[in-house]
């Protein structure tokens, strides 16, 4: 069974500090490891990609993947009020196969 | 802008009366996804179709049907909802699923509602 581990939360962070989402994996031939935000009542929307191991950054945003360790994280910097959403971690275990596993997500509450 | 569009966007059926959700694509993209998802629930996929070719998942009860009579469209079909099917539905599409840089985007979704 493949399967994709988050913690549930809530995480609550305080307004411009750094809220840090964890997500394990137990599939060793994951190759490619996706971030999604989803707002309560909406659908989910892709916020970071990463296929190799180290740090990706685009703009607030830093996905770090541990292939090693089988552990992907997404780091949101200056975290704003509008970050508050639940966030999905999945992962593909191929190329070739073109389905995800999803995590149950972390809810992330930003506090002003 | 290229999307997935899914109408309606909330959709109220009685028990047992059969309710059809569609899902719209202008992303050219070879495959797309039906997922059901509950509250505090990760997205649980139910079929795909990889351009005509339709996979159903194991688990997928026999009262959810799929059609996908083109590259642009496709459908979902619930022959006798029950109040357990109440969820959001969510359209997905990605171009190919061959390369590992193909990435699933999703549309709006539709809400369900079983009176």
């Amino acid at each position: 069974q493949k399967e994709v581990e988050q913690n549930s939360g809530p995480l609550s962070v305080p307004e411009g500090a750094i809220a840090s989402l964890n997500c394990t994996y137990s599939d060793r031939g994951s190759q490619s490891f996706f971030w999604y935000r989803q707002y309560s009542g909406k659908s989910p929307e892709l916020i970071m990609s990463i296929y190799s191991n180290g740090d990706k950054e685009d703009g607030r945003f830093t996905a770090q993947l541990n292939k090693a360790s089988q552990y992907v994280s997404l780091l949101i910097r200056d975290s704003q009020p509008s970050d508050s959403a639940t966030y999905l971690c999945a992962v593909n275990n191929g190329a070739g196969n073109e389905k995800l596993t999803f995590g149950t997500g972390t809810r992330l509450t930003i506090i002003p | 802008d290229a999307m997935v569009i899914q109408n309606p966007r909330y959709q109220v059926t009685q028990f047992g009366k059969p309710v059809t959700l569609s899902c719209s694509q202008t992303l050219n993209h070879n495959v797309m996804y039906w997922y059901q998802q509950k509250s505090s629930q990760a997205p649980k996929l139910l079929f795909h179709y990889y351009d005509k070719d339709f996979n159903n998942e194991a688990d997928t009860p026999d009262n959810f049907q799929s059609r996908r009579p083109n590259t642009s469209f496709c459908f979902l079909d619930i022959r006798s909802p029950g109040l357990g099917d109440a969820a959001m539905y969510l359209c997905a599409t990605s171009r190919d699923g061959v390369e590992r840089t193909d990435t699933q985007y999703f549309g709006p979704g539709t809400r369900l509602t079983v009176l």
